[in-house]
């Protein structure tokens, strides 16, 4: 299965500033994807970045709030703009893995904002 | 709106005993069906997916699935307190973004 590290693992963030994740894939994926699990909940799709193109935003989801990029096939981030409490959630990369035809789930980053 | 259902539990279950847990799903056009375990403070880890009707086995993990009700669960024969953990259902009709149920918690009492 497909390695996946995301970065950093956990912060504490003020308000109002803006916080970037890491996603690093061991090996060579075309699409990687942004889930959000507010406390308490499920996940939800932020957006699907492909390599060379836009990311696709999910309904409710925008590219101001959540600027995401794709430079190369093994890496993403997504950045968290303007944080509000509201934004504390956790944070997964995913990725698919077209050999085993699924998907895997990077250990999240666990954000809070005060 | 594409609907995934659990039922949030928890669902408890005595040691060595069978736990069911169900998914229903709204989107007729789904293909792929996927079980997660999350334990608390973890992020998802993969169980199983399944893909065509009928039942899938690995270990001691059971998926079935069937399309034409929409319907899809996860049996676990001998439950151990260390399957103890939410278990998230998920779908999708297309490629690989995911449509997550709120997920079920398992209690396994010793």
């Amino acid at each position: 299965s497909a390695v996946i590290s995301q970065k950093p693992s956990r912060d504490i963030c003020q308000r109002g500033t803006s916080l970037t994740i890491q996603c690093q894939v061991d090996s060579q994926v075309t699409m990687m994807f942004w889930y959000r699990q507010q406390p308490g909940q499920s996940l939800t799709l932020i957006a699907t970045a492909n390599q060379g193109s836009e990311a696709t935003y999910e309904s409710g989801f925008v590219i101001d709030k959540f600027p995401i990029s794709r430079p190369n096939l093994t890496f993403s981030t997504l950045t968290v703009s303007n944080m509000s409490p509201e934004d504390s959630s956790i944070y997964l990369c995913s990725v698919e893995d077209t050999g085993a035809d699924t998907i895997y789930f990077g250990e999240g980053s666990w954000l809070t904002v005060v | 709106q594409k609907e995934v259902e659990q039922n949030s539990g928890p669902l408890s279950v005595p040691e060595g005993a069978i736990a069911s847990l169900n998914c229903t799903y709204s989107d007729r056009g789904s293909q792929s069906f996927f079980w997660y375990r999350q334990y608390s403070g973890k992020s998802p880890e993969l169980i199983m997916f399944i893909y065509s009707n009928g039942d899938k086995e690995d270990g001691r993990f059971t998926a079935q699935l069937n399309k034409a009700s929409q319907y899809v669960s996860l049996l676990i024969r001998d439950s151990q307190p260390s399957d103890s953990a939410t278990y998230l259902c998920a779908v999708t009709n297309s490629g690989y973004a995911l449509n997550f149920g709120k997920g079920t918690s398992l209690l396994v009492t010793p």
